[in-house]
């Protein structure tokens, strides 16, 4: 167990909808990552917050959006959804700015139909 | 072409044997290597990190930085089933606006069979 979780574990929802996933870091973590991962892609680098900034950026599209929260916690919203965002999605978190040493949820399976 | 290039395998090998897994890369930034072993349905593990150029050993896993040849390795001695999983190698560098961003190849499926 890593320390960092994640809500919900599966996702089953319809194109065109919105979903919000939820990260807790690990504790005294002030760094939270998001990452998709899907077979053709591999596991895709996102965002990064640090302490309740946005920090790093990734191939994020712009339908998606995240935040940190003063508790730390983040959430990623994605909205209009479409079949292909159908993948899993990675919260990790490391105690710094650097991406060296995070350490990975279990993941949201989101399926779009 | 991918920034970070790793041979997605399937590599299956015997119990006991020495497992080699590479990757390399093209961004002459990436200054740490990682290497993560992920479960199936299951998040990545953090197995280790190295900084720049060298070795570093943790019990069975070796990991070796050539920055110079652009290539990463890392070495399974003794390997087990429990080691069946996708390795996975990342990459980030050490500064600037990228800092943050881990860039991951594809991984390798090993499986090690009894």
């Amino acid at each position: 167990d890593s320390g960092v979780t994640q809500t919900p574990k599966h996702l089953i929802t319809a194109t065109g909808q919105r979903v919000t996933l939820r990260c807790s870091p690990r504790s005294g973590d002030l760094s939270v990552y998001w990452y998709q991962q899907s077979l053709d892609q591999g596991l895709q680098f996102l965002i990064q917050y640090y302490n309740g900034e946005e920090r790093a950026k990734g191939n994020i599209l712009e339908r998606f959006s995240a935040q940190q929260f003063p508790d730390l916690h983040s959430e990623l919203n994605l909205s209009s959804l479409e079949l292909g965002d159908s993948a899993l999605y990675f919260c990790a978190s490391s105690k710094g700015l650097a991406a060296y040493e995070q350490y990975f949820g279990p993941g949201t399976r989101l399926t779009v139909t | 072409q991918k920034e970070v290039e790793q041979d997605p395998g399937p590599l299956s090998v015997p119990e006991g044997a020495i497992v080699s897994l590479n990757c390399t890369y093209s961004n002459s930034a990436f200054q740490y290597f990682m290497w993560y072993r992920q479960y199936s349905r299951k998040g990545p593990e953090l197995l280790m990190y190295t900084y720049s150029s060298g070795n570093k050993e943790d019990g069975r896993f070796t990991a070796q930085v050539d920055k110079s040849s652009k290539y990463i390795s890392l070495f399974i001695r003794d390997s087990q089933p429990s080691d069946s999983a996708t390795y996975l190698c990342a990459m980030s560098s050490a500064g600037g606006t990228s800092y943050g961003k881990l860039t991951f190849g594809q991984g390798t499926i090993l499986t090690v069979h009894p």
